[in-house]
């Protein structure tokens, strides 16, 4: 069982509805990540958070906005996404944000944009 | 640009069979280099973050090396099981950042 829990595992939403994705880890983790997948594609980096600020934003649209209420948590605010959002959403943490820290993966949210 | 390449794509062997695939990465502002296999329905699991040039790492039946200077590195697994199958990615940082460049992946599937 993944350490990082990911809420909902699936979403199906339409493009004006506003929904967010969660990201919960307890194992002290202080940088988390947030990961879109795209099927048979590798997973690519979206934003991350370390100690709690937003450190990298891969030039994502401002329909996605990421927030970090604590160093447990993450969350991904979706608002007028579009049908090419479609995709996997993961969400990973490691000890520090350095190379070197292994990242943990959750098991994702497969979201459906109508 | 990044370029972190995987070969073979995909892979088919038979249970008891060894196998092995290449992760090409950049040799210039090596910072680490990380191994992933990932289930199909289940999170990325991280295998191996390699960070000396001729390291060498083993879990289990699972093994990687590592050359920094010519920017490669090779996964093998020895007698390889059904449970093996999976995509295995590598993924080279950019940067001290956490930030991770991840391969197109490696699919292998081990047929009983």
């Amino acid at each position: 069982d993944t350490e990082v829990t990911q809420t909902p595992k699936h979403l199906v939403m339409g493009m004006t509805n506003k929904k967010s994705l969660k990201c919960e880890q307890h194992m002290g983790h202080r940088a988390m990540y947030w990961y879109k997948q795209k099927a048979k594609k590798p997973p690519e980096l979206m934003f991350v958070y370390s100690y709690e600020k937003l450190s990298i934003n891969e030039s994502v649209p401002s329909r996605f906005s990421p927030e970090c209420p604590n160093s447990s948590l993450l969350n991904l605010h979706l608002h007028a996404l579009q049908p090419e959002d479609s995709a996997l959403y993961l969400c990973a943490s490691s000890h520090g944000g350095g190379s070197n820290q292994p990242q943990h993966f959750g098991d994702g949210t497969r979201l459906s944009i109508l | 640009i990044l370029n972190v390449e995987q070969s073979p794509q995909s892979l088919h062997v038979q249970e008891g069979d060894s196998t092995n695939f290449t992760c090409s990465f950049p040799s210039s502002n090596f910072y680490a280099l990380h191994w992933y296999r990932w289930e199909t329905a289940k999170s990325p699991e991280a295998l191996f973050v390699m960070t000396l040039n001729g390291d060498e790492k083993k879990k289990g039946r699972i093994s990687a090396t590592l050359n920094t200077k010519e920017g490669y590195s090779y996964l093998y697994i020895k007698g390889s099981q059904p449970e093996d199958s999976a995509t295995y990615l590598c993924a080279f940082p950019s940067g001290n950042t956490g930030k991770l460049i991840f391969g197109q992946g490696t699919t292998l599937q081990v047929k009983p």
